[in-house]
């Protein structure tokens, strides 16, 4: 199976602030890379799909980027409804799989 | 408006059986592919299995293959989940969602994520 690790598991920001997550897949997964956020209690929101391709609705402050084994989230001045956990999946192979998440805490 | 709804929830105790379903609306559902996803209380997300438009093809998660069972009824707009052997690691929130865009080969299945969600059904797989 392919393993997904993100970094950081959490991280503390200000609003305004630019924030970067990384994920990385345990092998080349071309661009089938999505970004989830999640907020407590709600089901995940599909934010980035095929590594850099914004979903419907999405504010352009997201920013997807990366290929093969090492991709990137990046908000670019975070807004207070943006203080979320985010998650990686790879959509490449079955067994799908998702990154263990990252939680973006209020500073 | 599109919308994804699961029931079939419950408590129930190790080695019991439990089906889940999922019922569909606002869109072309027998067009897409579908998937259900858990998260066990406290913990991140975790596949479960996916299955194609046509319910030809379907895939699982090593922690479940061989006790689940994904299917769908085209003409009834649901989505299925059969689950036998229940443990108590199957203790999660279940939720549907549907799929982008759906590959699937002989052997595997790719997509381009999961844009809609139901709110997902709780087990509880106790004693």
């Amino acid at each position: 199976d392919i393993q997904m690790t993100q970094s950081p598991s959490s991280l503390s920001a200000s609003a305004g602030d630019r924030v970067t997550i990384t994920c990385r897949a345990s092998q080349s997964i071309s661009n089938y890379l999505n970004w989830y956020q999640q907020k407590p209690g709600r089901a995940p929101k599909l934010m980035i799909y095929a590594a850099s391709s914004l979903q419907s609705g999405v504010p352009s402050r997201f920013r997807g980027s990366g290929s093969g084994t090492t991709f990137t989230l990046t908000i670019s001045s975070l807004q207070p409804e943006d203080f979320a956990t985010y998650y990686c999946q790879q959509s490449y192979i079955t067994p799908q799989t998702f990154g263990q998440g990252t939680k973006v805490e209020i500073k | 408006q599109v919308q994804l709804v699961e029931s079939g929830g419950g408590v129930v105790q190790p080695g019991r059986s439990l089906r889940l379903s999922c019922a569909a609306s606002g869109f072309a559902f027998s067009s897409y592919g579908m998937h259900w996803v858990r998260q066990a209380p406290g913990k991140g997300l975790e596949w479960v299995a996916v299955i194609s438009n046509d319910g030809t093809n379907k895939y699982y998660a090593d922690s479940v293959k061989g006790r689940f069972t994904i299917s769908r009824d085209n003409s009834k707009n649901t989505l299925y989940l059969q689950m036998n052997s229940l443990r108590a690691e199957d203790t999660a929130v279940y939720s549907c969602a549907k799929d982008l865009g759906l590959y699937c080969t002989r052997t595997s299945c790719s997509s381009y994520g999961m844009d809609v969600w139901g709110q997902g059904t709780t087990v509880t797989v106790s004693s």
